[in-house]
């Protein structure tokens, strides 16, 4: 049982670069998010998706952007990275009914 | 103002203590409540939902107070299993996001 599985776990990329964060999850849920985590601040929305064909920001959207492939699948896009995108990437799902969120393993994402 | 508040410790506790962390949030709209537990370097996972009466899953109890806008988490017997950080979770009624503390650190000591 997968839940939620992101790639990549590990990244370094320069300033500028750009690149894309895969997220499935195959539990079915309607709702996917992509937070940040960064020492001292918890995790913070990026963006999300209510439903598939919908996207909203969060509290820091700027920087990023993302597409709802489909009911399993959420991306999240950095255009050009800087420094201050330096950190810990999480996509979850949410179930409905209860209101759980599952997360995936992170994605480590260095901007030098 | 942040949406939820926690003490973020670290709280260093001998196995077999009893340990209490406190949360407050600032919306009275707020409607979902919930304790997840992160380890080092991993994902957070769901520890337990509150309730309104207040619910009890083994050593762990969980509390809410809305008058006074804060739920509690009561770890008993801890053990050294139970070292992580706590995150509060809160959800706001008619909005999609959930909004997180920025969690509690506990190391439970032998």
């Amino acid at each position: 049982n997968a839940g939620v599985t992101q790639t990549p776990k590990f990244q370094v990329l320069k300033t500028g670069q750009s690149m894309t964060l895969q997220c499935a999850q195959d539990m079915n849920h309607n709702s996917m998010y992509w937070y940040r985590q960064d020492p001292g601040m918890g995790l913070r929305l990026i963006y999300y998706s209510a439903s598939e064909g919908t996207t909203d920001k969060g509290e820091v959207p700027n920087g990023y952007n993302v597409s709802r492939l489909n009911k399993r699948e959420f991306s999240l896009r950095l255009e050009s990275a800087a420094p201050s995108q330096t950190s810990v990437y999480f996509c979850a799902s949410r179930d409905r009914d209860t209101g759980e969120l599952f997360f995936g393993e992170g994605s480590r994402l260095t901007v030098l | 103002r942040k949406e939820v508040e926690q003490d973020p410790g670290p709280f260093n506790v001998p196995e077999g203590a009893t340990v209490a962390f406190n949360c407050t949030y600032s919306n009275s709209a707020s409607q979902s409540f919930f304790w997840y537990r992160q380890d080092c370097r991993k994902e957070p996972k769901l520890l337990m939902s509150v309730y309104s009466s207040g619910n009890e899953d083994g050593r762990f109890t969980a509390q809410l107070n809305r008058a006074s806008q804060y739920i509690s988490l009561l770890i008993r017997d801890s053990k050294l299993s139970d070292s992580a950080t706590y995150l509060c979770v809160v959800n706001i009624l008619r909005q999609n996001n959930l909004f997180f503390g920025t969690g509690t650190r506990l190391t439970v000591i032998p």
